[in-house]
């Protein structure tokens, strides 16, 4: 069975500053995805990054990059220069090598920015 | 850019009723999926369907619920008889491929039950 967990149910930043969201997961795959969706108000969900298992690299997309720590199954999102705009809620999320793509996310952690 | 659409956007129901939500994933899209989201709640799986039939499923999806593919493009969602905890919003979601492509979603059909 896997397993995503996020601890922190709310984070803020100012605007132009960098905020880091934790996840933490568990998984028996060997073979496995990560991936951080935001979902902003309208409730839609929107990929931001993923990251493959098998990739010591760091996944970076534009001010979105991960910090993934295989060994202690963690894979933090950095959001650099935040924009009022990256307010939303973002979910952490897993998909094992066995399934037919099955998602599964962790709690979520609400964003806001300040002006 | 190809997009998943969903109808409808909100749908109210009264408890023992029938529903059908209604999804048009991308078109070359081979994977397709059913996650729902209780208000306040993270984001739970439902089904996945590859092939013409489940590939997986959740211990949420019981005998009550069903999908089907009916004409090569939309993808249902059936609810046979709602419950007032099958309030939710209800997500569909189609990849390319399985696990290791991106699932694109829908944005979502707001399920009322009263």
């Amino acid at each position: 069975a896997q397993t995503v967990t996020q601890s922190q149910p709310e984070m803020s930043v100012q605007e132009a500053e960098t905020v880091t969201l934790s996840c933490t997961y568990d998984t028996s795959e060997s073979d496995y995805y990560l991936f951080w969706y935001k979902q902003p108000p309208s409730r839609q969900m929107i990929l931001v990054i993923r990251q493959e298992a098998y990739k010591q690299q760091n996944a970076t997309e534009n001010r979105f990059s991960v910090n993934f720590q295989k060994a202690a199954k963690s894979f933090s999102l950095k959001i650099s220069d935040s924009q009022l705009g990256d307010a939303a809620m973002y979910f952490c999320a897993n998909a094992g090598g066995t399934s037919y793509g099955k998602l599964t996310f962790g709690q979520g952690t609400i964003l806001t920015v300040h002006p | 850019e190809p997009e998943v659409t969903q109808t409808p956007s909100h749908q109210v129901t009264q408890m023992g009723q029938e529903v059908i939500l209604r999804c048009v994933p991308i078109s070359n899209h081979l994977y397709f999926y059913w996650y729902r989201q209780i208000l306040g709640q993270k984001v739970e799986f439902l089904v996945s369907f590859y092939n013409n039939e489940i590939s997986e499923k959740s211990e949420i999806f019981d005998d009550q619920f069903s999908v089907e593919r009916p004409d090569g493009s939309n993808f249902t969602l059936k609810i046979r008889s709602t419950k007032l905890e099958d309030s939710a919003m209800y997500f569909c979601a189609s990849s390319v491929s399985g696990f290791n492509y991106e699932q694109y979603f829908g944005p979502g059909t707001r399920l009322t039950v009263t």
